[in-house]
């Protein structure tokens, strides 16, 4: 298995562009969860879903995030319009079932605006 | 409001040495608590899992106890060696049964030769 598969692996946009960033989870996987990590606040939960079903988006920064599951095997996380302060590695996650199991992260989008 | 902590001062020990990491929460039960190692520019990487009801668990050099009463998980890696450098996170379940899992900002392990 691949693993979860991000992309793009680095991303450089203007502020105000829109920027989407894309996950495969691992085949059979139920959930899937999208982090973003600072140095200041860590690893911050920002939606996760279950069985492509949005399930708690309470991390979500603003309005200008918004996340998608189409189908088991594609995730996309846009941001419009970018904010310097977007400015993060955005980690996607994918695991079995509840409980049981650890999460496997994906490589990461380090995402940069300016 | 749920706090975890974990000493965000990097540990330094001596290749060989037991490095010992800990990870205290207040304001929740957990009802089971993982630990991640994550290396420079990459996604963390799941070691183990605790529940409540296990008071130690171990996979190679690696042991995790649990105490609920302290609300406490200590990670223990024995014979460490230079390639365990690295940060190392923990993230308690949610109380509410849910799947989502919350991760304390991490402690940097490093082991020198």
């Amino acid at each position: 298995d691949a693993g979860v598969i991000q992309s793009p692996r680095h991303e450089v946009t203007e502020m105000g562009q829109e920027v989407t960033l894309r996950c495969k989870p691992i085949s059979g996987h139920d959930y899937l969860f999208w982090y973003r990590q600072t140095m200041m606040r860590g690893l911050e939960l920002l939606i996760y879903f279950n069985n492509n079903v949005p399930i708690d988006d309470s991390g979500m920064p603003e309005d200008r995030f918004s996340a998608k599951m189409p189908n088991a095997s594609f995730s996309t996380l846009k941001i419009q319009p970018s904010e310097p302060r977007d400015s993060a590695v955005y980690f996607c996650a994918s695991s079995r079932a509840a409980g049981n199991y650890g999460y496997t992260f994906g490589s990461g989008t380090r995402l940069t605006v300016v | 409001s749920q706090k975890i902590e974990q000493n965000s001062e990097a540990l330094n020990i001596q290749e060989g040495k037991t490095a010992t990491l800990t990870c205290n929460y207040t304001n929740y039960s957990p009802a089971y608590l993982q630990w991640y190692r994550q290396d420079p520019g990459r996604g963390p990487v799941f070691l183990l899992l605790i529940r409540e009801n296990e008071k130690e668990k171990r996979k190679e050099r690696l042991k995790v106890t649990f105490d609920t009463t302290l609300k406490q998980s200590l990670f223990h890696i024995t014979a460490s060696q230079p390639a365990d450098s690295a940060t190392y996170l923990c993230a308690p379940s949610p109380d509410n049964a849910g799947n989502m899992l919350t991760f304390g900002g991490g402690t940097r392990l490093m082991v020198k030769p």
